[in-house]
């Protein structure tokens, strides 16, 4: 089955400082892949996806991702981080030959950015 | 275009009763998951239905079940609810069922069982 880790799971950031959250998957064949961040007292949004072609994807918000399929990651990058970044980040993949697991979710980061 | 909305936003039950949650999907989604979150095991899938068809499911007890109408709203209920069924219950819709589409979540149902 399926697995997604998320090596940090608390990140303390000061603004303007740069952001690389990690994430790395189990399965090896075709898979999609994305983040989600749930803000304080909101529900879980998109910030980006990668389904095929370009690795190097943007989102909203500035963020943007890189897939490199050698090392099963997708990390996540900010180059200057804001307070309102402040938030829960969450890897999570769906095995594009029809998602029998559905998502699945990585722990989960919980980002403080410090004004 | 509206999201996800699920009803009731906040529950209360005692062990042993059971619970019926509600999902309307994004208009013209036609694909429902339902998602649990806790804080010990996270993001865990429970189950996906299309076109009033369940074609996923996650490893969960058969006390979780659901089903979806022909309008695409879904229901998810637990039967003989435990203590540790406490948790936020997330539903996101897609447009299809097909890996590859991007789900999108609505607020959740918070549920507590004592």
């Amino acid at each position: 089955a399926q697995s997604v880790s998320q090596h940090n799971h608390h990140v303390i950031l000061s603004e303007a400082a740069s952001l690389e959250l990690g994430c790395n998957y189990s399965y090896g064949g075709t898979v999609n892949l994305f983040w989600y961040v749930q803000y304080p007292g909101q529900h879980l949004q998109l910030l980006l996806k990668y389904f095929s072609g370009d690795p190097l994807v943007k989102g909203i918000k500035g963020f943007e991702a890189e897939f490199i399929k050698s090392k099963f990651s997708f990390n996540l990058r900010k180059p200057s981080v804001q307070w309102s970044d402040t938030a829960e980040y969450f890897c999570a993949v769906l095995n594009s030959g029809g998602g029998a697991d559905g998502l699945t979710f990585g722990k989960g980061t919980h980002l403080i950015i410090q004004p | 275009k509206a999201g996800v909305t699920q009803t009731p936003r906040y529950l209360i039950k005692t062990r042993g009763q059971q619970v019926t949650l509600s999902c309307s999907p994004i208009s013209g989604h036609r694909s429902v998951s339902w998602y649990q979150q806790t804080p010990g095991q996270g993001l865990q899938f429970l189950f996906e239905y299309f076109s009033e068809t369940q074609r996923n499911k996650g490893n969960f007890p058969g006390r979780f079940s659901g089903r979806q109408f022909s309008n695409s709203r879904s229901e998810m209920n637990v039967s003989t609810l435990e203590l540790g069924d406490s948790a936020l219950y997330l539903c996101a819709s897609s447009l299809s069922g097909q890996g590859g589409k991007t789900q999108y979540f609505g607020p959740g149902t918070r549920l507590l069982v004592l």
